[in-house]
């Protein structure tokens, strides 16, 4: 079975500062990968998936996360935040058959501070 | 526009009623999810359905009710049954990669 651990609950940031959001998961077999983000109020939005391929991926609003098969992490990251990037983000993981669920972490609240 | 609409977006109820909460999707997914969310927590699997006229439960049932007799259409029905219903519902259809797409949730509200 596949399981999901965002490492950090809540992480607060200043306006223009880089930020790490941290994603750890563990599969007996190969995965894809998923970020989404949750303004209040709304419905996920995927901001950027891992299928194959290159292990740099970028997504939208400046995002990107980086594949790392080894230490079987899939941290999300952008050089500099805005106010408008406080959210929930949720790291996802399923088998790259796409059988099974789609399995969230927890949740990491970003705040950014001006 | 192509995407999941949940309807409604606001929803009271009085103790001891069921409600219903509509989903429709126009991405021709087959494999569809309601979850439940609560304030400071994560996505906990209520129901899902891989194919038409079949559905599965998940994490989190009791109190709960789907069906799925077309593939476009997957509403929730939140019982009595249901000891604490007040929370904000998503749902959301699978694409051939596995990625889900949301709709824009619906909160519910008990009396």
């Amino acid at each position: 079975a596949q399981s999901v651990t965002q490492l950090d609950s809540q992480v607060p940031v200043f306006e223009e500062a880089p930020v790490e959001l941290r994603c750890n998961y563990s599969s007996s077999v190969s995965v894809y990968l998923f970020w989404y983000v949750q303004y209040p109020n709304q419905g996920l939005q995927l901001l950027l998936k891992y299928l194959s391929g290159s292990t740099l991926v970028k997504g939208i609003n400046g995002f990107e996360a980086e594949f790392n098969k080894s230490q079987t992490s899939f941290h999300l990251r952008k050089p500099s935040v805005h106010i408008s990037d406080t959210a929930e983000y949720f790291c996802a993981v399923i088998r790259s058959s796409n059988t099974g669920k789609l399995i969230f972490g927890q949740g990491t609240t970003l705040q950014v501070k001006p | 526009d192509g995407g999941i609409t949940q309807s409604p977006k606001y929803l009271f109820r009085k103790e001891g009623q069921n409600v219903t909460l509509s989903c429709e999707q126009n991405l021709n997914h087959d494999a569809m999810y309601w979850y439940r969310q609560d304030p400071g927590q994560g996505l906990r699997l209520i129901y899902y359905s891989q194919i038409v006229n079949d559905f599965q439960k998940g994490d989190i049932a009791e109190g709960y009710s789907v069906s799925r007799e077309k593939k476009e259409s997957f509403p929730l029905t939140v019982t009595s049954a249901q000891k604490n219903p007040t929370a904000f519902y998503l749902c959301a259809s699978k694409a051939n990669t596995g990625e889900l797409f949301f709709g824009e949730g619906s909160r519910l509200t008990v009396l």
